[in-house]
């Protein structure tokens, strides 16, 4: 099993603020990164998937960085608007089958 | 527009009950998977099939089994459901590990 956490659990930010948070992964054997957004009520949907050290890819506001070799990955949003209130979740697979998805981070964005 | 459609948003069933999930995908992918999530959790691999008639445990499989006669079809099934399978249901499918997953919009089941 590999150990996948996001932090923090949950985040309130005004409308217009910009935020991020954080996914970290076993480093050793990396294969991909994932990051999807699920929206209540509907299917998880996916924001970016990452497989280079140092890769950077960007949405609208939505953008997300890699760090293969300390093991971890950022989600950044800028400016906030209501309707990007969701959960995010990141997950890692294996060289298998297997994905392994973190704990998400609830997101509200207070209008 | 890809789709991953399960057969029932909701549904409440009985202790003891043999409960299906259906699966359906319309994207020709070779690997689909069952997850269930729970509150504090995350997404849990049940059980995943990477071809017609092929299955792999995943990290829950206990009072679980899957089948998948056709490519596009992914069953999974509660032999006797329990108070501790409630919980939303998740399906998904995908070419391979690199590219994204699509999944279905789930199955909250609750078993009293």
């Amino acid at each position: 099993i590999l150990n996948v956490e996001q932090s923090p659990q949950s985040l309130h930010v005004q409308e217009g603020d910009s935020t991020n948070f954080t996914c970290s992964f076993p480093s050793s054997n990396f294969y991909a990164l994932h990051w999807y957004r699920w929206e209540t009520a509907k299917s998880p949907e996916a924001l970016f998937v990452m497989t280079l050290n140092g890769d950077e890819k960007k949405k609208g506001r939505i953008s997300a960085t890699l760090n293969t070799k300390e093991g971890y990955s950022y989600l950044y949003i800028k400016g906030s608007q209501p309707e990007d209130s969701a959960t995010y979740l990141c997950a890692s697979p294996t060289t298998g089958n297997q994905f392994y998805f973190g704990t998400g981070t609830s997101l509200t964005v207070i209008p | 527009d890809v789709k991953v459609t399960q057969s029932s948003r909701y549904l409440v069933k009985r202790t003891g009950e043999k409960v299906f999930l259906e699966c359906v995908q319309d994207m020709d992918h070779e690997n689909m998977f069952w997850y269930r999530q729970d509150p504090g959790l995350g997404l849990r691999l049940i059980y995943f099939s990477y071809d017609v008639k092929m299955k792999e445990k995943g990290d829950i499989p206990e009072g679980y089994s899957v089948s998948r006669e056709k490519k596009e079809r992914f069953s999974l099934i509660l032999e006797s459901a329990s108070t501790n399978q409630t919980s939303m249901y998740l399906c998904a499918s995908r070419r391979d590990s690199l590219v994204e997953q699509y999944f279905g919009p789930g199955t909250r089941l609750t078993v009293t």
